[in-house]
């Protein structure tokens, strides 16, 4: 039943490691997404895919490196983890259309960084 | 840059009564949304509004929009204790991406 689902839901671990977030849509949507929300909730776009391809990369660090192996899955992996990287991290979903684009978001990644 | 600015950034209000949050913009913009986040949840879509439109009603929810001003309005009425969330207005502009706002803040007391 759920629509954007995102693993692991906590993720905690020593600066300098590197992890993976893994996030699935079953909605047939063709973009999805991955956003970083800071401590002050402030919603920042990271990147886009569309239909497996990149579209959107903001000036993210390139320890972060978004995989998609399929239009239904976009992952997030991120070598030498820092302090600062400890955010929320939510993918979404949609297909925009006219303009117009409705995104779903999975339930966020909290990623603490020791 | 960021787009959107919600106002003000923390509303508290009594069960029954209206909540009002607004968002300002500082570009063009094709259409504005607002989405609400429940405490540890993901966002989710409440409405979208266009450009050509100056007022959109879905339930309790009344949202305007004023291009001349750029800015927005969210009216949720008779407010309830489960209304209790943060509310962002993302605006689009065509084939950029979504930009958040900061969010309002609102606790609803019972």
């Amino acid at each position: 039943d759920t629509a954007v689902s995102q693993t692991p839901k906590y993720l905690v671990t020593q600066m300098g490691n590197d992890k993976s977030i893994k996030c699935e849509q079953n909605l047939g949507h063709d973009t999805m997404y991955w956003y970083k929300q800071d401590s002050k909730k402030f919603l920042k776009i990271m990147f886009s895919y569309n239909n497996k391809e990149l579209i959107i990369n903001e000036t993210v660090p390139n320890r972060f490196s978004p995989k998609s192996p399929d239009k239904a899955h976009l992952n997030l992996h991120i070598n030498s983890l820092e302090l600062g990287d400890s955010a929320v991290y939510f993918c979404a979903s949609s297909t925009p259309r006219g303009g117009e684009d409705t995104q779903y978001f999975g339930p966020g990644t909290r990623l603490t960084v020791l | 840059s960021q787009q959107g600015e919600e106002d003000p950034q923390a509303l508290s209000i009594q069960e029954g009564e209206n909540a009002t949050m607004n968002c300002s913009y500082k570009t063009s913009i094709n259409n504005l949304q607002w989405y609400r986040q429940n405490s540890g949840r993901g966002l989710v879509h409440l409405i979208l509004i266009r450009s050509n439109e100056r007022e959109k009603h879905s339930g309790r929810l009344r949202v305007t929009l004023d291009t001349s001003k750029k800015s927005s309005s969210l009216l949720i009425t008779a407010s309830r204790a489960a209304d209790t969330a943060s509310y962002f207005c993302a605006t689009g502009s065509g084939n950029t991406p979504l930009v958040f706002g900061k969010g309002t803040r609102l606790s609803v007391i019972a």
